[in-house]
């Protein structure tokens, strides 16, 4: 397609209900990013995929995050027993290369009650 | 740990003014600075910035990189209501000998263009 996209555009869940969240890049973008922005705060990055190299985790807030990208393409973030802490916008990007600025997708907009 | 500091958080101008929107940031093994502008949605790339002294300019908007003093400017020029929005400045830094893409982000400056 020809931008990043997501979905669903929106999404409201009981607190310990698992949700998942998904991203299609843009096509023949190699590399793939999550990000969260909770409200007042910047974008705080959760994981990256490049190709098929393992991913990088290293912002995963907890355990109960977790991503997977299959066939190099889509991406799906679940996020298990959610809290009310985890109400934010989650963002993906994707870049053609490593070397190259990261495109954007509208993001989930994700509510616990 | 890696930062990125904005200011200012928001500003308010009438069109026409000009304006200049600060980044600072501390980063280990730095390797580029990006600027986005978020509207209601997805953060839109404005410029990717490597080298210093070097200004990067597109329509109004220019921006330019001091690496010595470690930090951006974004400049808008007789700005218009479509400009308001988030302006957000992210840095991006070698990771243990391995380059890749992940940003760090500032807080983003709010800009509000009045008519």
């Amino acid at each position: 397609g020809a931008g990043v996209s997501q979905s669903p555009s929106n999404k409201v869940t009981e607190k310990g209900k698992d949700v998942e969240l998904r991203c299609d890049p843009i096509s023949g973008h190699t590399a793939l990013y999550w990000y969260r922005q909770s409200l007042g705060q910047g974008l705080e990055f959760l994981i990256y995929f490049q190709g098929n190299s393992a991913p990088d985790k290293s912002g995963l807030p907890s355990d109960r995050f977790s991503a997977e990208r299959t066939g190099g393409s889509v991406s799906t973030l679940t996020i298990q027993r959610t809290q009310q802490e985890d109400s934010a916008v989650y963002l993906c990007a994707s870049s053609f290369s490593q070397r190259q600025p990261q495109h954007f997708g509208d993001g989930t907009r994700l509510s616990i009650l | 740990e890696d930062k990125v500091v904005q200011s200012p958080l928001s500003l308010v101008v009438h069109e026409g003014d000009t304006v200049t929107l600060n980044c600072s940031y501390e980063v280990t093994n730095f390797r580029s600075l990006l600027w986005y502008k978020q509207e209601k949605k997805a953060p839109t790339f404005l410029f990717m910035l490597t080298s210093s002294g070097i200004e990067k300019k597109s329509g109004r908007l220019s921006s330019i990189l001091d690496k010595k003093e470690l930090f951006s400017i974004l400049n808008i020029t007789a700005t218009q209501t479509g400009d308001s929005a988030v302006y957000l400045c992210a840095v991006e830094a070698y990771a243990g000998g391995t380059s890749y893409g992940k940003l760090t982000f500032g807080q983003g400056t709010i800009l509000t263009v009045h008519p």
